[in-house]
């Protein structure tokens, strides 16, 4: 399993940015998907989840209705689009693979990528 | 939301000794759905345990989970150099999906 994300950057607060996520090693159809973020040097949140087909998503309070979360199956992609971003959004942004389908806990992670939101 | 308080803050233990780190939840952690995960600096975070107990593959036979309801802890038997590490806990039971703040696991 190999998750690499990528698309991170500093931007300016209100700016949007997406990032990405390409999938391999496994069927990447099959399994749900989620973004953690952390702020470095500190804790783990969760962000966002998306189902195996792409129909169903679900935000943390702090980013809906200004993140969303969408994947690509036929090219193994997960993507965050981001707009209306904060300072309080920035950190390192991981994709991680789900146990299986809503299971939430997170059995694989890319390497992460990092977002700077600043003036 | 259930907020998970992670003790001690900082751990510092030599190679060989036990480590047994706490995970204590503000309501009931149903169906036991709590993970470990640990973290090297400039690494993601790798999965441990779930379900309190269930190593994930590959995992060492020296690290163990247990608890219930509200406390929850993760035991590494005899220390490796390599398992000096952040290690945080999460609850899976309830929405939103919360992280412990973490102990760092030291070497003495």
């Amino acid at each position: 399993v190999h998750l690499l994300e990528s698309g991170g950057g500093l931007v300016q607060p209100g700016e949007s940015l997406t990032l990405s996520c390409a999938a391999s090693g496994f069927t990447f159809s099959s399994y749900w998907m989620h973004w953690v973020r952390q702020v470095p040097g500190k804790g783990l949140m969760w962000v966002s989840r998306i189902n195996s087909p792409g129909s169903d998503t679900a935000y943390a309070d702090s980013v809906r209705g200004r993140f969303t979360i969408s994947r690509d199956n036929a090219k193994n992609t997960l993507f965050l689009h981001m707009s209306g971003l904060r300072a309080e959004d920035s950190g390192v942004y991981y994709c991680a693979r789900d146990h299986g389908t809503g299971w939430y806990y997170f059995e694989n992670w890319g390497q992460g990528t990092l977002v700077t939101v600043s003036s | 939301e259930i907020v998970l308080t992670q003790s001690p803050g900082i751990l510092s233990l030599s190679p060989g000794e036990r480590a047994t780190l706490s995970c204590r939840a503000t309501q009931s952690v149903s169906s036991n759905y709590l993970a470990w995960y640990q973290q090297k600096p400039g690494q993601a975070p790798r999965l441990l345990i779930f379900a309190t107990s269930t190593r994930a593959t590959g995992i060492p036979d020296r690290f163990s989970g247990s608890g219930s309801e509200t406390d929850f802890s993760l035991t590494i038997s005899r220390l490796e150099p390599e398992d000096f590490a952040m290690y945080y806990c999460q609850q899976y039971s309830n929405s939103p999906w919360t992280f412990g703040q973490g102990t760092m696991v030291e070497i003495k």
